[in-house]
């Protein structure tokens, strides 16, 4: 069992549509939890950190449910530029950076 | 402030050459990660260093890759006779300390023929 798991969709949406990526860890012992985004051949950018009591910047939500080990983000109307790959990243030991195999959203016009 | 700095950005290597490549973390951050990124897969983590110091190797393949962070220049990842599997992406991060966020360079993809 991979230990972060993501769909890896692709997830085809209109723009203006609200999207939802979803994300297990099996580590219960994992400390902080983020969201990277991954353009085509281009280095992963962090997109925000995701916290239990769940935080909004703009146009996207982040969840963090530690009893289920389960992490969400929502992103409400969607835009062209938001097309990417979306990486569900752990942090279990302070210096490693766990990675997802990301999803991958396509907004169509 | 200047972000992560890799180069080079490509690197072209035929079977059983060395690759070295380099990594500036941003200024103020004394932390260093190397992550691969093989084709269609996911990043994985490989070495975090600090200046002089190895601290975690886990992630490291066993025989041809080293690593190191000298007291004055840029982080170098290298790998010794290089095969056709090492051919990826390979991803520099810094951060000022632990439990903070890590901040990625360009990458340097290595393509060996």
């Amino acid at each position: 069992r991979k230990e972060v798991e993501q769909d890896p969709g692709p997830f085809n949406v209109p723009e203006g549509a609200t999207v939802a990526f979803n994300c297990t860890y099996s580590n219960s012992a994992s400390q902080s939890f983020f969201w990277y985004r991954q353009d085509c051949r281009k280095e992963p950018k962090l997109l925000m950190s995701v916290y239990s009591s769940g935080n909004e910047d703009g146009r996207f939500t982040a969840q963090l449910n530690r009893a289920s080990q389960y992490i969400s983000l929502l992103i409400r109307d969607s835009k062209l530029s938001d097309s990417a790959t979306y990486l569900c990243v752990v942090n279990n030991a302070g210096n490693m950076l766990t990675f997802g195999g990301g999803t991958r959203l396509m907004v169509k016009p | 402030n200047a972000g992560v700095m890799q180069n080079p950005r490509h690197l072209v290597r035929r079977r059983g050459q060395e690759a070295r490549l380099r990594c500036s973390p941003m200024k103020g951050h004394s932390h260093v990660y190397w992550y691969r990124q093989l084709p269609e897969e996911g990043l994985k983590f490989m070495v975090y260093l600090q200046k002089e110091n190895i601290i975690d190797e886990s992630g490291m393949p066993k025989e041809r890759f080293s690593a190191e962070f000298p007291k004055e220049g840029p982080s170098i990842l290298r790998i010794q006779q290089v095969v056709r599997g090492d051919s990826a992406a390979y991803f520099c991060a810094s951060s000022p300390g632990l439990w903070e966020t890590q901040y990625f360079g360009p990458g340097t993809r290595l393509l060996v023929l």
